[in-house]
């Protein structure tokens, strides 16, 4: 099936500074890529994603870049800001599969 | 984009009993899904909750242990059988629209404890 690694699973950095996630995935068939935001006690909550015919997209101080030949998607934050502080997942949704498999997440904290 | 509430948000159980979790969504969705999350740790898909028919499981999950039902397109349950402390864990349901290549959206969670 598919696997979806994600690095680094701890991210710390100052506010203001920049932020990145790196992900990758073994299906050459997956299609759609997500990035939720969890915030301690809460649920998943869709912040960006991307399909596989773009190659980048932007929201405000967010971005998804993705790599489809190296099979590999990363999320930028920009400007980073203490509410930024949660969990961050990655996924990658399979035609192959007809599902979403989640990488391991990634703590990022921002100290103000 | 749909609301999905979900219940019990907690409780806790006695080894050896069932709890059955239900997620109720504001709107027709096209898949249902089922998670788990220990803490600290990414989401596990337990199984695909099929309209009308058995769930898919994924493996390491059997039906006889986390029996599912999905009568419409809007209503599915998960229960948790015979339980044990090692099943402590937050569930999640989900749902999408659409062929699947689309926003998924979670309910809140059911944290379970199993004393």
């Amino acid at each position: 099936g598919e696997n979806v690694e994600q690095h680094p699973s701890t991210l710390s950095v100052q506010e203001g500074d920049s932020a990145v996630i790196k992900c990758t995935y073994s299906d050459s068939a997956s299609n759609y890529f997500p990035w939720y935001k969890q915030e301690l006690g809460k649920r998943p909550q869709l912040i960006i994603d991307i399909r596989s015919n773009v190659g980048e997209k932007k929201d405000q101080r967010i971005a998804v870049t993705l790599n489809k030949t190296a099979k590999h998607f990363s999320l930028h934050i920009t400007e980073t800001q203490p509410e930024d502080s949660a969990v961050y997942f990655c996924a990658g949704w399979g035609t192959s599969y007809g599902k979403l498999t989640f990488g391991q997440g990634t703590i990022l904290t921002v100290h103000p | 984009s749909a609301v999905i509430s979900q219940k019990p948000s907690r409780d806790i159980c006695q080894r050896g009993t069932s709890l059955t979790i239900q997620c109720q969504v504001d709107s027709q969705v096209t898949m249902m899904f089922w998670y788990r999350q220990q803490p600290g740790q990414s989401l596990t898909l337990i199984a695909t909750a099929n309209q009308g028919s058995e769930a898919t499981y994924e493996s390491g999950f059997v039906i006889d242990k986390f029996p599912i039902s999905r009568p419409n397109l809007t209503f599915s349950t998960l229960t948790v059988s015979n339980m044990s402390p090692e099943d402590s864990s937050i569930y999640l349901c989900s749902g999408v629209t659409g062929v699947g290549n689309t926003e998924a959206f979670f309910g809140q969670g059911t944290r379970l404890t199993v004393v």
